[in-house]
């Protein structure tokens, strides 16, 4: 079964910081680009990051260019997001992706980033 | 940037009517085009790529058209498991993707 678990997420303080993982199985993750998908609370879905299938190339949206991080280990069939100087506007549920060339067909369920004092 | 707008914000429909869902881009994307659907408390789920090409394991009653700047989201029936959001997405300058702010389709 192609399966993508997040986790990682949590409570945080205005300017922290957190990473978030997403473990990956049932399919072959080497070989796909996997993005991070972010929805903050009842409103609509937001690109966040993509990171190709070897991790040599990575893109952001601007809004968090510079503050966030995204990689992957191989090894490990993993993704990660590092998060920086986190804002209360970072506050959504993050979902990973995979990612192919026509959208993300795969997603996970979601973990919650909170940030707040 | 290309931004997406949909129409209408809310549909309200009964099962077995017709839904017929927009999805404006600001320019071209010629046919690069996505449907996701979303229901409460879960993950989207890739419905339609391409502008007119399902997904694997979606029904033959969502359908996609339109290419450039106009598209169309259309479920032919609805069933009960049809009403949730509906987000489209672009993906014509990969993989700066962007969504739509979606439509709500939800019982009459």
């Amino acid at each position: 079964e192609v399966q993508l678990l997040e986790s990682g997420g949590g409570l945080v303080q205005p300017g922290g910081s957190l990473r978030l993982s997403c473990a990956a199985s049932g399919f072959t993750f080497t070989k796909n680009a996997m993005s991070w998908v972010r929805q903050a609370p009842g409103k609509g879905l937001e690109w966040v990051s993509t990171i190709s299938s070897s991790g040599g190339s990575t893109y952001y949206a601007d809004s968090v260019k510079g503050r966030f991080t995204i990689s992957r280990d191989n090894s490990k069939n993993t993704l990660y997001v590092e998060m920086y100087s986190l804002r209360a506007e970072d506050t959504a549920i993050y979902y990973c992706a995979k990612t192919w060339l026509r959208g993300m067909d795969v997603w996970g369920q979601g973990t919650t980033v909170t940030v707040s004092s | 940037e290309i931004v997406l707008t949909q129409s209408p914000a809310t549909l309200s429909l009964s099962p077995g009517e017709r839904a017929t869902l927009s999805c404006r881009a600001s320019q071209s994307v010629r046919s690069y085009l996505a449907w996701y659907q979303q229901k409460p408390g879960q993950a989207p789920r890739l419905l339609i790529y391409d502008a007119s090409n399902r997904a694997t394991g979606i029904p033959a009653r969502f359908s996609g058209s339109g290419s450039g700047t106009d598209f169309t989201l259309t479920i032919s029936s609805l069933e009960p498991e049809d009403f949730a959001v509906y987000y489209c997405q672009q993906r014509s300058n990969w993989p700066r993707f962007t969504f739509g702010p979606g439509t709500k389709v939800d019982v009459k």
